[in-house]
């Protein structure tokens, strides 16, 4: 089993949609949960942390963390063309490790104009 | 300016050469790390280090080598012994602990000519 697992996509979604994107992840000793954004060729930048259970507003964009069903998702309304990128979620505490930050594959969004 | 620098941007190694890639921080923050991502894969963790002169495996760290003598550089090596060394390479800072949040740098594309 993969320790941070994401659906690779591609997640195709209309402008101005809500896009839904998720991860699930084995170690529940984790304690930090990050979403980053990616774009092609670029370094990963980090868009949401979230570390207690529910959910957390950021402008158009909402991470939802669900400790006891070890999953957590980010949520973008009013979907833009420039929000289309490779979503990266990331998991720290990684085996007890405190500082250990492991990160999913990745999901491939892309908005439709 | 903060921030995490990584050089040089593109780097060619022949094969059997060892290459050493650079990073460096002037966030004053404890925890580095070292990804790999190869193209249309997320990142895998090489090497993490939580203190100066403290580093730990990741899950890809065979043909690779690291040193923290100083809170603000983790070199990484990558040596002879790494097969499959072209790819984009990757290194990032936090401040270390529960709840905090990592940065990355620009990044590395290692290809081997």
């Amino acid at each position: 089993q993969k320790e941070v697992e994401q659906n690779s996509g591609p997640l195709s979604v209309p402008e101005g949609a809500i896009a839904s994107l998720n991860c699930t992840y084995s170690d529940r000793g984790s304690q930090s949960f990050f979403w980053y954004r990616q774009y092609s060729g670029k370094s990963p930048e980090l868009i949401m942390s979230i570390y207690s259970n529910g959910d957390k507003e950021d402008g158009r964009f909402t991470a939802q963390l669900n400790k006891a069903s070890q999953y957590v998702s980010l949520l973008i309304r009013d979907s833009q063309p420039s929000d289309s990128a490779t979503y990266l979620c990331a998991v720290k505490g990684d085996g007890g490790a405190t500082n250990k930050l492991i990160f999913g594959t990745g999901t491939l969004l892309a908005v439709q104009p | 300016d903060g921030g995490i620098t990584q050089s040089p941007k593109y780097l060619f190694r022949k094969e059997g050469q060892n290459v050493t890639l650079s990073c460096e921080q002037n966030l004053n923050h404890d925890a580095m790390y070292w990804y790999r991502q190869d193209p249309g894969q997320g990142l895998r963790l090489i090497y993490y280090s939580q203190i100066v002169n403290d580093f730990q495996k990741g899950d890809i760290a065979e043909g690779y080598s690291v040193s923290r003598e100083k809170k603000e550089s983790f070199p990484l090596t990558v040596t002879s012994a790494q097969k499959n060394p072209t790819a984009f390479y990757l290194c990032a800072s936090s401040i270390g602990g529960d709840y905090t949040e990592a940065f990355f740098g620009q990044g590395t594309r290692l290809t081997v000519v």
